[in-house]
């Protein structure tokens, strides 16, 4: 049972360019979320999906973030005009969606995200 | 609004002794209480999770941890350490009742000594 998948691994963008993240959650899961770790920092919740349906975008940049989970293939986030300061590791997690209850995050390896 | 403190950044430790790591959260509303174990250039992996019920929390590779209301504070403990344990420990918490959205500590980097 393959668990979460990320990819790409490490990606670098100059400034300006746009980047794509991608998640690929474990099998059976129809919750996604986001996270963001800077440097030498915790995670922080960037957003979170369920197919088809954003539930929680409340820790997303109002500007050239974006995010979105298909009905089919993988949740995509979006970074458009990338700058130095969205340098970081970019996680995801998904989960069953077990009603009336709390259900566990899985992690995926994670995005590490260079700007130059 | 929930939030969390992980009183100390670093914590060194020598192979085969106990170690403790600190975690304190504040929230208006009841929680849930998460520890997760990120080795180097990994995802996390959740170690332990408290919902409700006992408050000594039993976790995998040794790990528990012991969750006090009144002091709001969910520290998590190992009585003898080995190498492998140097990681990175998160500390985490979500609104009971509520989706998992997760609110992380700074974090705690365990590193064991021979």
């Amino acid at each position: 049972n393959a668990g979460v998948m990320q990819n790409p691994r490490h990606l670098v963008r100059r400034r300006g360019q746009e980047a794509r993240l991608r998640c690929s959650p474990m099998k059976g899961h129809s919750h996604v979320y986001w996270y963001r770790q800077l440097p030498e920092e915790g995670l922080k919740f960037m957003v979170y999906l369920q197919k088809e349906n954003i539930i929680d975008e409340s820790g997303m940049p109002k500007e050239r973030f974006s995010a979105e989970f298909p009905k089919e293939g993988p949740s995509i986030l979006r970074i458009q005009q990338v700058v130095r300061g969205d340098s970081a590791a970019y996680f995801c997690a998904s989960s069953p969606g077990l009603a009336g209850t709390t259900d566990t995050q899985y992690f995926g390896p994670g995005t590490r995200l260079t700007v130059l | 609004a929930q939030s969390v403190t992980q009183l100390d950044s670093q914590v060194p430790v020598f192979e085969e002794a106990p170690v403790e790591l600190r975690c304190n959260y504040s929230s208006s509303v009841s929680v849930y209480l998460f520890w997760y174990v990120q080795y180097p250039n990994q995802g996390l992996q959740l170690l332990l999770k408290y919902l409700s019920g006992s408050t000594l929390v039993k976790g995998i590779n040794g790990f528990e941890a012991e969750f006090n209301k009144s002091q709001t504070s969910f520290h998590l403990r190992k009585p003898s350490v080995h190498i492998s344990d140097t990681a990175e420990y998160f500390c985490a918490v979500s609104e009971s009742g509520g989706y998992n959205k997760l609110i992380f500590g700074a974090g705690t980097r365990l590193a064991v000594h021979p």
